[in-house]
């Protein structure tokens, strides 16, 4: 079985600074690999998610995520954050040979201070 | 489309009671699968299922049963629970298995006194 750690339980972060939230995963093996957002009493939403290509992908309100394989990690970024962005956020990982079961990390949960 | 609808979103009961934990998604998506996410401990799976019929294990299954006799619907049994079984519990379902986006429903939370 898979297993993510996020090491960081709680970032907080002034508005419109840069933050990193960190993720690894334990196996070597061909994965794919998420970052899911929970805002205050909602359902997790998918943020953006890795299956191939491109190391580096990108979401719509700004975030980015870096694949590195030899570092098994998956580290979240945005270079100037929002209010808005104040939320969990949870790594993920999934098997690409037995794909039906999803890992997920213990969350990061992020403050943004005005 | 209503996505993943989850119900009910807030229950109360007494150690040895059983319920049902309902979860519809209308998306005709294969895969379903229910978390429970519990502070400091992220979301851990339950059981999945991978099609009408079809329901495996995941990693924390004791005290729980499931079934999937429809696409649309993945309904969790809690057979006596325990308050160790307190806890907000997500539904999710998604179209491709591991590579799919997964889409959460919005929870129940649940209190076993």
């Amino acid at each position: 079985a898979q297993s993510v750690t996020q090491l960081d339980s709680q970032v907080p972060v002034f508005e419109e600074a840069p933050v990193e939230l960190r993720c690894n995963y334990s196996s070597s093996v061909s994965v794919y690999l998420f970052w899911y957002v929970q805002y205050p009493n909602q359902g997790l939403q998918l943020l953006l998610k890795y299956l191939s290509g491109s190391t580096l992908v990108e979401s719509i309100n700004g975030f980015e995520a870096e694949f590195n394989k030899s570092q098994t990690s998956f580290h979240l970024r945005k270079p100037s954050v929002h209010i808005s962005d104040t939320a969990e956020y949870f790594c993920a990982v999934s098997d690409r040979r037995n794909g039906n079961q999803f890992y997920f990390g213990t969350g990061t949960s992020l403050t943004v201070i005005p | 489309n209503a996505g993943v609808t989850q119900t009910p979103k807030f229950q109360v009961l007494k150690t040895g009671q059983s319920m049902t934990l309902q979860c519809a998604q209308d998306m005709n998506h294969e895969y379903m699968s229910w978390y429970r996410q519990d502070p400091g401990m992220g979301l851990r799976l339950i059981h999945y299922s991978v099609g009408a019929g079809i329901t495996d294990q995941g990693e924390v299954p004791n005290g729980y049963n499931v079934s999937r006799s429809t696409t649309e619907d993945f309904p969790l049994r809690l057979l006596s629970a325990a308050p160790s079984q307190t806890s907000v519990y997500f539904c999710a379902s998604t179209r491709t298995g591991g590579s799919g986006t997964q889409y959460f429903g919005p929870g129940t939370r649940l209190t076993v006194l």
